[in-house]
């Protein structure tokens, strides 16, 4: 089993729609958890940190289940410029400074 | 600020030669990571150094791949003897102590 596994899409959805993607991450023990944006044929970025308490960014809402080790991210009004891969990223071990674990990411195609 | 920066951008070169990849990461980043990505595995940690010592090369594939970070604006990633298989997008990430990283643009091998 991967340690973060995604579906990979893609997502296809109008302009202004509401879509979710979910992640799952196999070691209960991990610690910190993101979401990273890539664009085709560019580098990952950074989107947003996830925290227990669920956090919200504007159009975008991530939120961390524990007991069932998922980690969701919604996006509401959903724009053509949001059309990317979505990466579910997950720092696995204790002690293990920044290591992070990349799902293998979700694509969304949004549509005019 | 200039960001990580990454040479060559492209490289295309023949089984069996030598192959080095190059990496400048962010001033003042304590961690650097190199990462591969390909459609089959998505994004694999292949190596990260911390204060431009190795800390964990579980991910490196084989004796064909080494890593050194001479000091702490430059590291290379060397593949010798390259193979087709070891084509890829070649990432290099650095890192502060808070756990985001900033990736490099990437280095697009091709083993032909």
């Amino acid at each position: 089993r991967k340690e973060v596994e995604q579906d990979p899409g893609p997502f296809n959805v109008p302009e202004g729609a509401t879509v979710a993607f979910n992640c799952t991450y196999s070691n209960s023990a991990s610690q910190s958890f993101f979401w990273y944006r890539q664009d085709c044929r560019k580098e990952p970025k950074l989107l947003m940190s996830v925290y227990s308490s669920g956090n919200e960014d504007g159009r975008f809402t991530a939120q961390l289940n524990r007991a069932s080790q998922y980690i969701s991210l919604l996006i509401r009004d959903s724009k053509l410029s949001d059309s990317a891969t979505y990466l579910c990223v997950v720092n696995p071990r204790r002690n293990a400074g920044n290591m992070l674990t990349f799902g293998g990411g979700t694509r969304l195609m949004v549509k005019p | 600020d200039a960001g990580v920066i990454q040479s060559p951008r492209h490289e295309v070169t023949e089984m069996g030669q030598e192959v080095t990849l190059r990496c400048k990461p962010i001033s003042g980043h304590d961690y650097l990571f190199w990462y591969r990505q390909t459609m089959m595995r998505g994004l694999e940690l292949l190596i990260y150094f911390n204060n431009n010592v190795p800390i964990d090369d579980s991910g490196m594939p084989e004796d064909r791949f080494s890593a050194k970070m001479p000091n702490a604006s430059f590291s290379t990633l060397k593949i010798q003897p390259s193979e087709p298989r070891d084509s890829a997008v070649y990432f290099c990430a650095s890192s502060p102590d808070d756990g985001e990283l900033f990736f490099g643009e990437g280095s697009r091998l091709t083993v032909l």
